[in-house]
């Protein structure tokens, strides 16, 4: 499965941050995968921001929790994340992610991100 | 702060072996909740690396092995090649959190 983000790539602050991942390789549908999105602040580790589930359900940071709001459009195999007051720390590279918790064989207690889109930077800034 | 620990650093020569721990505790690693790994070179979006502790995908060396032991686990790199200069970040669940939480990273230096 091959994912791209894409959105604006400058924000200003207290505005909200919107992200596209579109999901190509056929897999969108069957239900193998959840769609995640992870952040990176320059020089900075990853951050889990949340999965999307096919039933729509939602599972989000609790860091930031408040702020966002993950949704899907199965008819254009897409999902996308909102961002709302952002500020300076929300700059970061936004990555879109299928994960699953199970292989061919084997159901896993934990789940992992198999593919990921590139990547895009997010800046916070007036 | 991440609640899995990662070294911040680890280098090893050439055809070396390497070890990275990510120290986590009984809400995630230690619940026990499986730990997946991942590769990051310079400038790309993170590769998964070991999925289930020790499983890889297809197309990852067989150099490349993991362990899980209690409320910690191993990566370990062996026959240290330039290539493999990177960041490692480890995966795994936490039920405190009831999120996936990853590892700070580790970079690995090839000396």
């Amino acid at each position: 499965v091959q994912l791209q983000e894409s959105g604006p790539g400058l924000v200003k602050p207290s505005q909200t941050l919107s992200l596209i991942c579109t999901v190509s390789g056929g897999s969108f549908n069957i239900g193998l995968y959840h769609w995640t999105w992870i952040r990176q602040p320059a020089g900075k580790g990853l951050e889990w921001i949340g999965h999307i589930y096919a039933s729509g359900s939602t599972n989000y940071n609790s860091s930031l929790k408040s702020r966002v709001t993950m949704s899907l459009d199965t008819s254009k195999q897409q999902f996308s994340l909102k961002v709302t007051s952002v500020t300076a720390a929300d700059t970061a590279v936004y990555y879109c992610a299928g994960t699953r918790d199970c292989s061919s064989t084997t159901c896993y207690t934990s789940s992992w991100s198999d593919s990921w889109g590139q990547g895009i930077l997010v800046t916070v800034s007036s | 702060q991440s609640v899995l620990t990662q070294p911040p650093s680890v280098s090893g020569a050439p055809g070396q072996r390497v070890t990275v721990s990510c120290t986590g505790s009984s809400s995630n690693i230690g619940a026990p909740y499986d730990v997946h790994w991942y590769q990051q070179l310079p400038g790309t979006a993170p590769k998964l690396l070991l999925y289930g502790n020790n499983n890889r995908p297809s197309g990852v060396p067989d150099r490349f092995s993991g362990s899980k032991s209690g409320t910690s686990a191993s990566l370990a790199i062996s026959g240290l090649r330039a290539e493999d200069e990177a960041d490692y970040y480890c995966q795994s669940y936490d039920t405190t959190l009831s999120a996936s939480v990853f590892g700070g990273g580790t970079k690995l230096t090839v000396l």
